[in-house]
């Protein structure tokens, strides 16, 4: 079975730009989650859903950051007029449960310039 | 969700077992303790993890002690794709990362 995929791998903005990234979770997991590493970091918490409700925002920077999963499946991270501090990689993981263990996706690499 | 406290680094040699350390004093009753690694370039990978009792499987044992402000991950047979960063995580749902022990394994 395939795990979790994101799309891009890798994102070049130029600073005011709006980005998209797209998690494709393992299928049938109910949870899924966003975290936001910056170099050199641990990953940090940004946001979770359990099927189509957001559960906790709380880790969003600000609301530029915006995070929908419409029918419970796919969700998609958008980041309105990008800012250079938002360059870092953008983890997907996704869980059967929860509690329960998260599996990661690759992550989508986000430089803006 | 608890804090945790790890060594920033260990050495450990090729074939040898490596004994990671962590403290999670805070740790809540409904609390689970996580484990992952992460690999440069590589999104997190899930290791192992326990409530209360201890735990194994394919990749490491995970020892909890009683009173759960402690544990150790051991990897019983090192090898150098073992190199990476783990990071011990105390949590129920999101999962709160620290800065993680960076283990270098050396041949």
């Amino acid at each position: 079975g395939a795990g979790v995929s994101q799309s891009p791998r890798y994102k070049v903005a130029k600073r005011g730009q709006d980005v998209a990234l797209r998690c494709d979770p393992i299928s049938g997991h109910v949870s899924l989650f966003w975290y936001q590493q910056a170099l050199g970091q641990g990953p940090e918490f940004l946001t979770y859903f359990q099927n189509e409700a957001q559960l906790d925002k709380s880790g969003l920077p600000s609301d530029r950051f915006f995070a929908e999963r419409p029918e419970g499946s796919v969700s998609t991270l958008k980041i309105q007029r990008t800012q250079q501090e938002d360059s870092a990689v953008y983890l997907c993981a996704s869980s059967l449960e929860v509690p329960g263990t998260q599996y990661f996706g690759p992550g989508t690499r986000l430089l803006v310039l | 969700d608890a804090k945790t406290t790890q060594p920033p680094s260990m050495d450990c040699a090729e074939g040898r077992a490596a004994n990671l350390p962590c403290n999670h004093s805070t740790i809540s009753g409904n609390e689970y303790v996580y484990w992952y690694r992460q690999i440069h370039s590589q999104g997190p990978q899930y290791i192992i993890h326990g409530l209360k009792n201890n735990e194994t499987n394919e990749m490491a044992s995970l020892i909890i002690t009683e009173d759960r402000k402690s544990s150790t991950l051991i990897l019983p047979h090192a090898t150098l794709r073992d190199t990476a960063v783990y990071y011990c995580i105390a949590g129920t749902d999101k999962l709160i990362f620290g800065t993680g022990t960076r283990l270098q394994v050396f041949p």
